[in-house]
């Protein structure tokens, strides 16, 4: 059953802490995406991979790291110089970054409950 | 620079009742337009999407979009809801050669019994 995981589904963190946010795809695609959601605000884009080893700033990159190791894999850490690190966080998907239908398939998404 | 707007943040209709969610779009250039669904603390999913071709697009859960170039737009209608099309609606578009979709900030659709 191709699709993407993220875990877990539910996070609680101190302020002040690192953590990582897992995101793995089995649909063999080359493009990653991860976003955060507020309400009322709809997705931000935080960063974004095009293929391994290489990866790009969204619009809300400051705070927030990640590595694109291998290509089924996505992993977003949330820093402490993130200041508002509360949110649910979704990964995505896509065939490519740069094809014009760039249709993303979303994972289930993380909720990030700091303390 | 491209941009959506999603013009209502909350439609709250009858269940049977039809109903339509408004969508607008700045491009000068051509676009490939979706719309998707989130269901309460999950992912996105794809509703639609218009690539091109025909202007009127169906997809799944009987939801249909019609896009509208002269206006700009691509609304969602669905003649007659469920309960369980209460959700919330992005659109999203997408430009040649881009590296990313451009969101809306989301439609809360509520239906009432």
């Amino acid at each position: 059953d191709g699709g993407i995981t993220q875990s877990p589904k539910y996070l609680f963190r101190k302020e002040g802490q690192n953590v990582t946010l897992s995101c793995e795809q089995n649909l063999n695609h080359d493009a990653m995406y991860w976003y955060r959601q507020d309400p009322g605000q709809g997705l931000r884009l935080i960063y974004y991979s095009q293929i391994v080893n290489d990866f790009q700033k969204g619009d809300i990159a400051e705070g927030y790291s990640v590595s694109r190791e291998k290509k089924e894999s996505f992993p977003l850490t949330v820093t402490s110089a993130q200041k508002n690190p509360t949110a649910f966080y979704l990964c995505a998907s896509s065939e490519i970054a740069g094809g014009p239908y760039n249709e993303q398939f979303f994972g289930p998404g993380t909720r990030l409950t700091v303390l | 620079a491209q941009s959506v707007t999603q013009l209502d943040s909350q439609v709250p209709v009858f269940e049977e009742a039809p109903v339509e969610l408004r969508c607008n779009y700045s491009s000068s250039v051509s676009v490939y337009l979706f719309w998707y669904v989130q269901y309460p603390n999950q992912g996105l999913q794809l509703l639609l999407k218009y690539l091109s071709g025909s202007t009127l697009v169906k997809g799944i859960n009987g939801f249909e979009a019609e896009f509208n170039k002269s206006q700009t737009s691509f609304h969602l209608r669905k003649p007659s809801v469920h309960i369980s099309d209460t959700a919330e609606y992005f659109c999203a578009l997408n430009l040649e050669g881009a590296q990313k979709l451009v969101f809306g900030q989301g439609t809360r659709l509520t239906i009432n019994p």
